[in-house]
This record gives structure tokens, sequence and C-alpha cells, in this order.
């Protein structure tokens, strides 16, 4: 079984509409859990880390489930420019070299 | 900024040759790795290091070597290059232990084919 599972897509929105992606991960001592942005050719950037709490920048909103083990990324009022592939990332331990990547989700906003 | 360097965006060898990628972050990052990205297989480790002259094996180490002479450094060596290298290569850098907003920051990427 992957660590990380997303659905790869593709979504394809309207501007101004809503979307949602949702991401499980299957190691319950996970520890911290990031959403990352890659554009076509480039290199995955950091969209936002996830907390508890669940936690919002903007239009962008990212919760976690820990009880079902998922995390997901709502983003409001779509815009031309949230066109790229997301990223689900969950770091197992403490340590800086334990994380895992899910293998994306692609995201294109239609005018 | 946290910067991650690699030394080539696009490179082109020859089936059998030895090829060498560098990577070079400028933020004192304990950790560095090498991921190659293909579609549909999304980021796979490659080799990971934790430390200087420290290396240990990911996912997919076969047919790579890598060195960390130095903390900034860290170089992926394809010993006999072949036709199923070719891939966009990552190497991204972190802290040791990881805080709040840290993430990986990952370098622009190498897009190698082997010919």
């Amino acid at each position: 079984r992957k660590e990380v599972e997303q659905d790869p897509g593709p979504f394809n929105v309207p501007e101004g509409a809503t979307v949602a992606f949702n991401c499980t991960y299957s190691n319950s001592a996970s520890q911290s859990f990031f959403w990352y942005r890659q554009d076509c050719r480039k290199e995955p950037k950091l969209l936002m880390s996830v907390y508890s709490s669940g936690n919002e920048d903007g239009r962008f909103t990212a919760q976690l489930n820990r009880a079902s083990q998922y995390i997901s990324l709502l983003i409001r009022d779509s815009k031309l420019s949230d066109s790229a592939t997301y990223l689900c990332v969950v770091n197992v331990g403490p340590t800086g070299n334990q994380f895992y990547f899910g293998t994306g989700t692609s995201l294109t906003v239609i005018p | 900024d946290v910067k991650v360097t690699q030394s080539s965006r696009y490179l082109v060898k020859r089936t059998g040759e030895k090829v060498f990628l560098e990577c070079v972050q400028d933020m004192d990052h304990e950790n560095m790795f090498w991921y190659r990205q293909d579609p549909g297989l999304g980021l796979r480790l490659i080799y990971f290091s934790y430390d200087v002259k420290m290396k240990e094996k990911g996912d997919i180490p076969e047919g790579y070597s890598v060195s960390r002479e130095k903390k900034e450094r860290f170089s992926l060596i394809l010993e006999s290059a072949s036709t199923n290298q070719t891939s966009m290569y990552l190497c991204a850098s972190s802290h040791h232990l990881i805080r709040g907003d840290d993430g990986y920051t990952f370098g622009s990427g190498t897009r190698l084919t082997v010919v």
C-alpha cells in the first residue's frame, strides 16, 4: 500500500469555482503534513503546511483529519494561475528525511 | 530565500556514459535528497544524506551512487547511463528536524535524456 494516495484528476474547473482535493496517508504516526504546488516542467514548491486545527491562507484552506488519516486542500474563487499539480506530502517522523509524496492532482482552471 | 541550485537544466548523454549531477544548497541544511520524477509515478527517492559523508539508499538506488564530501554539496552519479534513466532529477534539502513550516526546498531540476 502506498504511503500517500491522491486522486490524480485531472480536475478541470471554471474560473471562480471552488475545488477540493483529498489525500489519504497510511501511517498513523505521521507528524507533519504539507501541500506543494508544481507548475509544468518546474520544481515542487511549498504551498502551505497543514495544521491539526486547520489553516487558511487567502483563498486556500488546508485541513487534517487524523482519525480518518486524510488531509484536504480547498481552493476558493479559482484563478487561471491556480492551474498546476498539487502534491500532498506527509512526514512520518520528527526528522526531515521521512517525507512521502503523493503522485499529485492536476488542476486546470478554464476561462 | 533558501537556494538549491542544480548545475544543469537540460542534459543529453549517451548510453554507457558516466553522468554527474551536482546540487548545492546555501542554507546549511543537514539533509539532502535526490529524487527522480516520471509521469504517473510521482517523485521517487533515489538516495539521501543526513550529514557529510553519510548516505542512505532510497527506494530506487540501483544504477546510481552519491557523494557528499561537503555539507552544501550532494552529487548524484549514474555509473553507466541507460535509456531507462531518462527522467527529471530533482535535488532537495531540509533541516534535520522539521519545525513548523519547514518542508523540503527543491532545486529547479535537471531533465536528463539518455540516447
